[in-house]
């Protein structure tokens, strides 16, 4: 069946430290791919998205590396901020209209 | 512009009883989607709309049902409500209607008691 999987389910990096959060879909039709973070009492906030003619994308400080070969998707955070610890999670589009499939999450903890 | 406003934030309901919540998508969105997320099962796709029309379901019972009105609001319902329903209940809502960018509401947080 569908799913979306996180290897790592906590990371813990320090203040200024680059963060790499991965994650592995199953969908090899899959063609858009989404990472969110969300913060506790709050909905998921949307990162940067990629799609699967893409092997990478940059936004401010973060970048998203899709390898299809083996169905693998990263978040890399840039110099990473208080302010950057939540939960991420990524997100899978398998064609379905606007249906996506959410990984389980990984939370990012940051110590300043 | 503004975002997806849900209402209510929280809300208390008794085993048996029907909910509904709403969703006010972004304006100029016409896809809504509704998903639960609950600790045990992550966010798991409820349904999804698009001008009015139902476009995809996920593996819930037919006592989670939905519709999106002509401003594309939508609401989703509940009934018959079980423990287990306890949830954040999340709203996004999309410009188009396949592979775009979703857009996410504060949910609505349900506790059946």
């Amino acid at each position: 069946g569908e799913s979306v999987g996180l290897h790592l389910p906590t990371l813990s990096v320090q203040e200024g430290d680059n963060s790499i959060i991965n994650c592995a879909y199953s969908n090899s039709a899959s063609d858009y791919f989404i990472w969110y973070k969300q913060e506790s009492g709050k909905g998921p906030q949307f990162i940067i998205d990629i799609r699967s003619n893409m092997d990478k994308r940059q936004g401010q400080r973060v970048t998203v590396l899709l390898n299809k070969t083996v169905k693998h998707l990263s978040l890399q955070i840039a110099a990473t901020q208080p302010g950057d610890s939540a939960v991420y999670f990524c997100a899978e589009n398998p064609g379905d209209f606007q249906k996506l499939v959410f990984g389980t999450g990984t939370r990012l903890l940051v110590s300043p | 512009k503004a975002g997806v406003t849900q209402t209510p934030r929280y809300l208390i309901k008794t085993r048996g009883q029907q909910v509904t919540l709403s969703c006010s998508p972004i304006s100029g969105h016409r896809s809504v989607s509704w998903y639960q997320q609950t600790p045990g099962q992550g966010l798991q796709f409820l349904f999804e709309y698009f001008s009015e029309t139902q476009r995809n379901k996920g593996n819930f019972p037919g006592r989670f049902s939905g519709r999106q009105f002509s401003n594309s609001r939508s609401e989703m319902n509940v009934s018959t409500l079980e423990l287990g329903d306890s949830a954040l209940y999340l709203c996004a809502s999309s410009f188009r209607d396949l592979g775009t960018e979703a857009f996410f509401g504060q949910g609505t947080r349900l506790t059946v008691v």
